[in-house]
């Protein structure tokens, strides 16, 4: 199994164009996410989608967009690309431990490194 | 308010064992408490995780007391190559069902010779 696989894993953008960063995952899990983390800081939740069709915002959901096209397929989109978006953007799926249990085990993919100029 | 709490940074050397803990006051009665290990330019891998008392696996042993308010990240004989950023995560449910998912700063374990 490939886990989640991310692509593209590096982007260099001009400032105002759009993006989108692809996100698929082959575990069956139901919950889907989207981070960022800029240089030397932690990891921020920009939007995360607990099943298929749905989606919420997380901590820093501003200039992003989401689509869950399916239970493997989760994108995320900058319509106007800004130099504060320049990023590392890791994508991550998990399940819950049960119906009523929650499980904080994160599966990531590698990565991609988007640089807005 | 900052779900978890961490020390920013902790020093170790090779052999010696090492203690993170982690704060999170308003843990929820359904959320486990997991910790994961971060290596530059690489996604957070997943080292262990628990809901009480005590948890232990190949790599760390997790601790956790009868009120579930702290835990702590015990890495037994750490070397060079533990050196990274632990982070731990506690879940935190929201309308829907979903698992909002935010980290803390983290702990920059760095073990020197």
């Amino acid at each position: 199994n490939a886990g989640v696989t991310q692509t593209p894993k590096f982007q260099v953008l001009k400032t105002g164009q759009s993006m989108t960063l692809q996100c698929a995952q082959d575990m069956n899990h139901n919950s889907m996410y989207w981070y960022r983390q800029d240089p030397g800081m932690g990891l921020r939740l920009i939007y995360y989608s607990a099943s298929e069709g749905t989606t919420d915002k997380g901590e820093v959901p501003n200039g992003y967009n989401v689509s869950r096209l399916n239970k493997r397929e989760f994108s995320l989109r900058l319509e106007s690309a800004a130099p504060s978006q320049t990023s590392v953007y890791f994508c991550a799926s998990s399940e819950r431990a049960s119906s009523t249990m929650n499980t904080g085990e994160l599966f990531f993919g590698e990565g991609s490194r988007l640089t807005v100029l | 308010l900052a779900k978890t709490t961490q020390p920013i940074s902790m020093d170790s050397y090779e052999g010696q064992e090492v203690n993170i803990t982690c704060s999170h006051n308003n843990i929820a009665t359904n959320d486990y408490i997991t910790w994961y290990q971060q290596f530059p330019s690489q996604g957070p891998r997943f080292i262990i995780q628990g809901y009480k008392t005590k948890v232990t696996n190949e790599v760390a042993s997790l601790f956790i007391p009868a009120d579930r308010k702290s835990s702590t990240l015990s890495l037994p004989r750490v070397s060079l190559s533990d050196t990274a950023v632990y982070y731990c995560l506690v879940g935190e449910t929201v309308t829907g069902g979903g698992n909002k998912l935010t980290f803390g700063t983290g702990t920059q374990l760095k073990v020197e010779l």
